[in-house]
């Protein structure tokens, strides 16, 4: 079965700091690969996504992401991180193909705190 | 665009108590999902709905809990009885039909289910 590692459950920064996230998955195949976030009292809402061709995707509000095919590693980046940034953080894994065709399975989330 | 609607949004019961959880998704989506996310984790895939057809249904316990998708658009989740472990926020999401727009889910803002 598949699975999916964050790294971090929890990382607090300053304004203004750079933010790596860490995301492993446990599959072969063919996989998309997502980053959801979660703002306080808000619903879950897609960050970023990545289906194929250039392995380094843009998604909103300054978020960036890398698939590393070779290290089963999808790590989201932001370079200067602000106080609304402060979310819980998912990172996901589509599996686009075998017997659990259609299934999206997440990790256990990171919690991140920004400081003004 | 309307979003996923879900009701209620919050429910406290008793074990041994039996509650029910609804879902209308975005218009037009084909496909739905019940997601169980327990307090410091991911969202764990329940059951998944293709119009009214179950896909995937290999995490639900069933017997327990159980859900339908009459006439292929809302749905609702059932859990009888209840136990004190399923206590978490039940999330509804949905998505295109299959193909690669099928890969986004769009969730709602769940029902958070407290069992004393």
């Amino acid at each position: 079965a598949q699975s999916v590692s964050q790294h971090n459950h929890h990382v607090i920064l300053s304004e203004a700091a750079s933010l790596e996230l860490g995301c492993n998955y446990s599959y072969g195949g063919t996989v998309n690969l997502f980053w959801y976030v979660q703002y306080p009292g808000q619903h879950l809402q897609l960050l970023l996504k990545y289906f194929s061709g250039d392995p380094l995707v843009k998604g909103i509000k300054g978020f960036e992401a890398e698939f590393i095919k070779s290290k089963f590693s999808f790590n989201l980046r932001k370079p200067s991180v602000q106080w609304s940034d402060t979310a819980e953080y998912f990172c996901a894994v589509f599996n686009a193909g075998g017997t659990s065709y259609g299934k999206l399975t997440f990790g256990q989330g990171t919690i991140l705190t920004v400081h003004p | 665009e309307a979003g996923v609607a879900q009701s209620p949004r919050y429910k406290i019961i008793e074990k041994r108590q039996s509650v029910a959880f609804w879902c209308n998704p975005i218009s037009g989506h084909a496909t739905l999902y019940w997601y169980q996310q327990i307090l410091g984790q991911g969202p764990k895939l329940l059951i998944q709905f293709q119009n009214n057809g179950v896909v995937d249904d290999s995490q639900l316990p069933k017997d327990r809990f159980s859900a339908e998708r009459l006439k292929g658009v809302d749905s609702t989740l059932k859990i009888q009885p209840a136990k004190l472990e399923d206590s978490a926020v039940y999330l509804c999401a949905s998505s295109l039909t299959r193909g690669t727009s099928s890969y986004e889910q769009y969730f709602g803002p769940g029902t958070r289910l407290t069992v004393t």
